[in-house]
């Protein structure tokens, strides 16, 4: 059974770092592309950025492009998502979500997600 | 980039009754790459359809996708109680990976 339990949330100032984490279990994770996709607070889903099997292939949304950075450990299954200069907008619940198969950009499973919160 | 606008942003309904979830997106999407998903309070999204009219394995067949081009539907043939949520659109043919802003069905 797919499980992916995302972690590392929590509360920062604006101009802060978080690292977040998701660990993935009942798959080959290194099968498959991974994203993160975010909730802000009362609104719709917005993708972040994905990273392919090896890492060779890697994107972001522009609103954190230059500011996120994504990797991978296979031999540990785990995604991660390095976040820096943390903005109010950036608030949301970030889920970690697996690319299908044949697909990277349909996620056909998704973590329960961590809140992240940036605020004074 | 695409932009996908999902209409009515709310849908009162009973249960029993039907459906109609509309996706318009702001350019032709490739290969009719566009899926929905289910979002229930605190809970992941859930996917629903993808390939526009493809249901994912267990989705009941109540559920069905639609459209082509610019223009895709889903429709719910008769509510039961635990299809009331919110319903995003996606579309994953071209980047940036886009959602909609969800429809959500409530109980009337």
């Amino acid at each position: 059974q797919v499980h992916l339990v995302e972690s590392g949330g929590g509360s920062v100032k604006p101009g802060g770092s978080l690292r977040l984490s998701c660990a993935a279990s009942g798959f080959t994770f290194g099968d498959y592309f991974m994203s993160w996709v975010r909730q802000a607070p009362g609104k719709g889903l917005e993708w972040v950025s994905y990273i392919s099997y090896t890492s060779t292939y890697i994107d972001y949304a522009d609103s954190v492009k230059g500011r996120f950075s994504i990797s991978r450990d296979n031999a540990k299954d785990s995604l991660f998502l390095q976040m820096n200069s943390l903005r109010a907008e950036d608030t949301a619940v970030y889920y970690c979500a697996r690319g299908t198969v044949t697909t990277a950009g349909l996620f056909d499973f998704w973590g329960r997600g961590t809140l992240v919160t940036v605020s004074s | 980039e695409i932009v996908l606008t999902q209409s009515p942003g709310t849908l009162s309904l009973s249960p029993g009754e039907r459906a109609t979830l509309s996706c318009r997106a702001s350019q032709g999407v490739t290969n009719n790459y566009l899926a929905w998903y289910q979002q229930k309070p605190g809970q992941a999204p859930r996917l629903l359809i993808s390939d526009a009219s493809t249901r994912t394995t267990g989705i009941p067949d109540r559920f069905s996708g639609s459209g082509s081009g610019t223009d895709f539907t889903l429709t719910i043939s008769r509510l039961e109680p635990e299809d009331f949520a919110v319903y995003f659109c996606q579309q994953y043919g071209s980047s940036p990976w886009a959602f909609g802003q969800g429809t959500k069905v409530e109980i009337k």
